[in-house]
């Protein structure tokens, strides 16, 4: 069975620190893994992976896929109170569908 | 920024009762779908849709849901005899390629009572 597995559940971090968000998949025809930010409804597109090794990155968000032990990491740099929301890894595996992981809660304290 | 529109943000619904979710997606993608989140849950794949046939569902959507895409723009999700257990987050995306970044609507939250 497809999954996607995300570490930890829930974080909670002050302003200015830097952290690092996990996902592990087991899927069958990988195509792309993407990171999402949910914060009060739909999740809002961050990153798309394909390649391993391939560092994407946007401002203090960069993340990184690894194709050979299945796993990805976001990482937020100088974290910000408007930083705090559910972070989402989902992969698009063979067809049409995504499977998502369950999310991980980020706190960020003033 | 072209966006994914939903309506209505929120319905409330009798047991027993149908319902038609509405979504309007980005005007030159070409895959639509339906994700659901039931409060607290994980975001669940439901279907997708390409070229106005369903291309894949999952084991959730059986015979009690059914999506269409009435004219050039709208696709609804009908749920026939809801159930306690449909209340969720109803999301619809859409995306111009298959397999990468889809762009979610801002959903429409099912209350079923």
């Amino acid at each position: 069975e497809d999954k996607v597995v995300q570490s930890p559940l829930s974080l909670v971090v002050h302003e200015g620190d830097t952290v690092t968000l996990n996902c592990s998949y087991e899927v069958t025809n990988f195509r792309s893994l993407l990171w999402y930010k949910q914060e009060k409804k739909a999740p809002t597109f961050l990153f798309m992976l394909t390649s391993s090794g391939i560092e994407k990155k946007s401002g203090r968000l960069s993340s990184i896929l690894d194709k050979k032990e299945l796993f990805s990491i976001l990482n937020i740099t100088a974290t910000q109170t408007g930083d705090s929301a559910v972070y989402l890894c989902a992969v698009s595996a063979g067809g049409f569908k995504t499977i998502f992981g369950a999310g991980t809660r980020l706190f960020v304290k003033a | 920024e072209p966006e994914v529109t939903q309506t209505p943000s929120h319905q409330v619904t009798q047991m027993g009762q149908e319902v038609i979710l509405r979504c309007v997606p980005i005007s030159n993608h070409l895959y639509f779908y339906w994700y659901r989140q039931i409060l607290g849950q994980k975001v669940e794949f439901l279907v997708s849709f390409y070229n106005n046939e369903i291309s894949e569902k999952s084991e959730i959507f059986d015979d009690q849901f059914s999506v269409e895409r009435p004219d050039g723009s709208n696709f609804t999700l009908k749920i026939r005899s809801t159930k306690l257990e449909d209340s969720a987050m109803y999301f619809c995306a859409s995306s111009g390629t298959g397999h990468y970044g889809y762009t979610f609507g801002s959903g429409t939250r099912l209350t079923v009572v």
